[in-house]
């Protein structure tokens, strides 16, 4: 069951803020917000969590609005090599379970 | 050697044949998993282990065989296999399966059946 929803493709260019949303409008109180992307012939690679505080880390910044309904991952300077498909996921503790959905395929352009 | 390995990363086999796929983490963690992602569908959990034992086995049919001899390693061992088994597998780790701590995965073994 699809409990997020991604555009399904957007472009960005080089050097730019990628802005990239994520809609959980059903997200319970103790289920996190995950964020992954997948590069092509790679295995899936872990970007940033949170629950309902701001993220940062040295590869992006996460933001969530306070109702917790929706998320932005944001990547500060986009690069070529950040062309992958994104994926938001809301995961609650006891689930060891990462459902994947169809993601955001990212397309940096030079 | 840092994160999740996996070897090998290509494999084709016969549908009679046996092989293993391994996976290696070096990150000190206590749990593992194994995912299947067919084309243009989303990642299936296949099995959970937690400190070498089995939490969680999702309905996989007996001709994926798993086995974890300590929390650094995994293996999915494969006998008989079809041709919709053909899929990427992936392995993942995480510190605890109960935890808020994320999965890391590895770069996946490609798997074809002829």
């Amino acid at each position: 069951d699809a409990k997020t929803t991604q555009p399904p493709s957007m472009d960005c260019a080089e050097g730019r803020a990628a802005n990239l949303p994520c809609n959980h409008s059903t997200i319970s109180g103790n289920e996190y917000v995950y964020w992954y992307r997948q590069i092509h012939s790679q295995g899936p690679q872990y970007i940033i969590h949170g629950l309902k505080n701001n993220e940062t880390n040295e590869m992006a910044s996460l933001i969530i609005t306070e109702d917790r309904k929706s998320s932005t991952l944001i990547l500060p300077h986009a690069t070529l090599r950040d062309t992958a498909v994104y994926y938001c996921i809301v995961r609650v503790l006891w689930d060891y379970k990462l459902s994947f959905g169809a993601g955001t395929t990212v397309t940096v352009r030079a | 050697e840092t994160g999740v390995t996996q070897t090998p990363r290509h494999l084709v086999m016969g549908m009679t044949n046996k092989k293993s796929l391994k996976c290696e983490q070096h990150l000190g963690h206590n749990a593992m998993y194994w995912y299947k992602q067919s084309a243009k569908k989303p990642l299936e959990l296949m099995f959970v282990y937690s400190l070498e034992e089995r939490v969680e086995n999702n309905s996989v049919p007996s001709r994926f065989s798993p086995e974890c001899p300590n929390s650094s390693h995994l293996f999915l061992h494969l006998h008989t296999l079809q041709p919709e088994d053909s899929a990427l597998y992936l392995c993942a780790s995480s510190q605890e399966w109960d935890t808020n701590q994320p999965q890391h995965f590895g770069d996946g073994t490609r798997l074809s059946i002829l």
